[in-house]
Parts: C-alpha cells; structure tokens; sequence
C-alpha cells in the first residue's frame, strides 16, 4: 500500500499567515493527490483534487501543487474558519485509498 | 442537493454485527463509487470498502472476510455488514461518494465493548 507522510502534525499560527503542508506519497502517484480539511464534529470537506484544482465552493485562498510524490497544500492567507485539520489523500484509481496522518492548524 | 445520510451505529460487543446504512438523495448510488471510511483517534482516517457503479466492490485488509459492501438500488442506499467485530473497530463509519471523496456523510458511530 501507498504510505502517505503529512509534516508537520500541528503548525500554530495568526490570521493573515501563510501556512504551508506538505505531503509525501511512498511512491509516485502522478496527481492523483486530494486535500480535506475537516473541523471538530464534523465530515471532512474536500478542497483540492487532482493535486491542485479547486474543489467548487472552495475559497482561492487554497491552493494546491506538486506531482509524483510531494505535494504541498498552501493557504495564503489564514481566515479564523481555516482553523481545522487537513488531511491529503492519494486518489489512483485502484484502492487501497490512503490518508496522511493529518495536520491541525492551531491559533498561535 | 447531493447527500448522504448514515445510521445502524451502536455499541456491540467484541465479535457481534452490526448492518451500517448509507441512504443517498440529488443523485443514484448506481452511477457512483460509494465507499466506507472510518475514523479513530489514534489511526486517523483509513479507507474501509467501496462499490463501485459496475458492483465491483474492494476491501481493506483489515476487514477483509469480515465487511462485506451492498447495495439496495430501489431504496438508493448502501451497506456496509460489519461481523466479527473487534475493539479496535471501534470508529466513526462516514459514506462518501465519487473519488475523491465528495459528499461524505456526518458518519454514524461504532463501539465495540463487552
């Protein structure tokens, strides 16, 4: 199975920040790389797909880049409801399909 | 509106079953992958199953032989038969359609305890 390796586990940061996650797939996966952000108690929400296009509905603050096995999800400028967990997914079309471990974006 | 509503969580004990339903509305659980994902503290996020539009379903291998997928066209709704069930089964259980995953379901909750 592909090991998908987020960094880091937590950031802390202020409105208006740049925040920057990476993700590493254990071997490539071309861009087939989706981004979630999830709140406490709820579904995870999907931002980005395809590595860098922007899931409707999504503000342009996120964005997305990377192929093959590094991938980064950037926000550009951190809003107070950006506060969350993000998870990346490697999406290839055959299953198993696996998540990094996560990244909390705390308020500094 | 495209949603996905589940239930059938509970608390079970160690090797009982349980029969999670993942009921969809605004589009056809035929013409989309639908899968089960599941949610610990401690293992994050891990894909469970998936049916695919054709039928074709997949497993992970920590659930192989114990989860089977179905799914009921007429009532627009998939399941997930979970049996033998051991504590580290213990998670929230969220449908999600398409992949990548969009929509997800708000997740219907799994304990297993004697």
């Amino acid at each position: 199975d592909i090991q998908m390796t987020q960094s880091p586990s937590s950031v802390s940061a202020s409105v208006g920040d740049r925040v920057t996650i990476t993700c590493r797939a254990s071997q490539g996966i071309g861009s087939w790389l989706a981004w979630y952000q999830q709140k406490p108690g709820k579904a995870p929400k999907l931002l980005i797909y395809a590595a860098s296009s922007l899931q409707s509905g999504v503000p342009s603050r996120f964005s997305g880049s990377g192929s093959g096995t590094d991938f980064t999800l950037t926000i550009s400028s951190l809003q107070p409801e950006d506060f969350a967990t993000y998870y990346c997914q490697q999406a290839q079309s055959f299953p198993p399909w696996t998540f990094g471990q996560g990244t909390k974006v705390e308020i500094k | 509106e495209v949603q996905l509503v589940e239930s059938g969580g509970g608390l079970i004990q160690p090797g009982g079953s349980l029969r999670l339903s993942c009921a969809a509305s605004g589009f056809s659980v035929s013409n989309i992958y639908v899968s089960w994902v599941r949610q610990t503290p401690g293992k994050g996020l891990e894909w469970v199953s998936v049916i695919y539009s054709s039928g074709s379903t997949y497993y992970a291998d920590s659930v192989k032989g114990r989860f089977t997928i179905s799914r009921d066209i007429s009532k627009n709704t998939v399941y997930l038969q979970v049996s033998s069930l051991r504590a580290d089964d213990t998670a929230l259980y969220f449908c999600a359609g398409n992949l990548p995953f969009h929509p997800w379901g708000q997740g219907t909750l799994v304990t297993v305890s004697s």
